[in-house]
């Protein structure tokens, strides 16, 4: 399809584990996000990149958080030695560009339980 | 901060009825607001948005107007389907390229 995919759709993890999650975003896109959405909340932003290049990592929650976008296409969002707060959907989203005129087109998200 | 305020759910109701989801923001200068819907098992959908003050956005019926005086952006429907059971997120966006979602709203509607 055309849309924005990710996967695992579901990750199981242990206290301690590292995980690697996956976004392809629709081709062409310029703009990728990241976004963490606990239980009953709403999106919460943790990164941004245009292309390559990571413009702003203000959300990330600590220095376990990591992500990478190395061609301009495929993004991994990588979480180190995971905690049990880490359990949350995550959301990758792509645009043409990165500005409100252009719609932010999500995923189905990651699902992540630390146990 | 920017932040977004939406009315908790669930909000139920039965087909036909008129719905409205208030919104209300707070943010710096003037940004665009959104309203955003997530059917169950899929991902977030644009569902409507409005750039500027007195805008009005519509999409599938449903209708939101920018209310600066105010600072809300209530969705609302004139008549609900069942296949609008969803849960709504009204967001905003200043320019520093990350939107700012609420905590999300969960229709119900009931045949």
């Amino acid at each position: 399809g055309a849309g924005v995919s990710q996967s695992p759709r579901y990750k199981v993890a242990k206290r301690g584990q590292d995980v690697a999650l996956r976004c392809d975003p629709i081709s062409g896109h310029v703009s990728l996000f990241w976004y963490q959405q606990a239980l009953g909340q709403g999106p919460e932003f943790l990164t941004y990149f245009q292309n390559e290049a990571q413009l702003d990592k203000s959300g990330l929650p600590s220095d376990r958080f990591f992500a990478e976008r190395p061609e301009g296409s495929v993004s991994t969002l990588k979480i180190q030695r995971t905690q049990q707060e880490d359990s949350a959907v995550y959301l990758c989203a792509s645009s043409l560009v990165g500005d409100s005129d252009s719609p932010l087109h999500f995923g189905n998200g990651t699902r992540l339980t630390v146990t | 901060g920017n932040s977004v305020t939406q009315m908790e759910g669930p909000v139920t109701l039965s087909e036909e009825a008129f719905l409205t989801i208030n919104c209300t923001y707070t943010a710096t200068g003037y940004p665009s607001l959104f309203w955003y819907v997530q059917y169950p098992g899929e991902g977030l959908q644009l569902l409507l948005k409005a750039t500027k003050a007195d805008d009005k956005g519509s999409n599938k019926g449903f209708e939101a107007t920018y209310r600066k005086e105010t600072t809300s952006f209530h969705l609302e429907k004139g008549s609900v389907q069942v296949s609008d059971s969803a849960v709504y997120f009204c967001a905003l966006y200043t320019g520093r390229r990350a939107l700012t979602f609420g905590s999300g709203t969960r229709l119900q509607v009931q045949p």
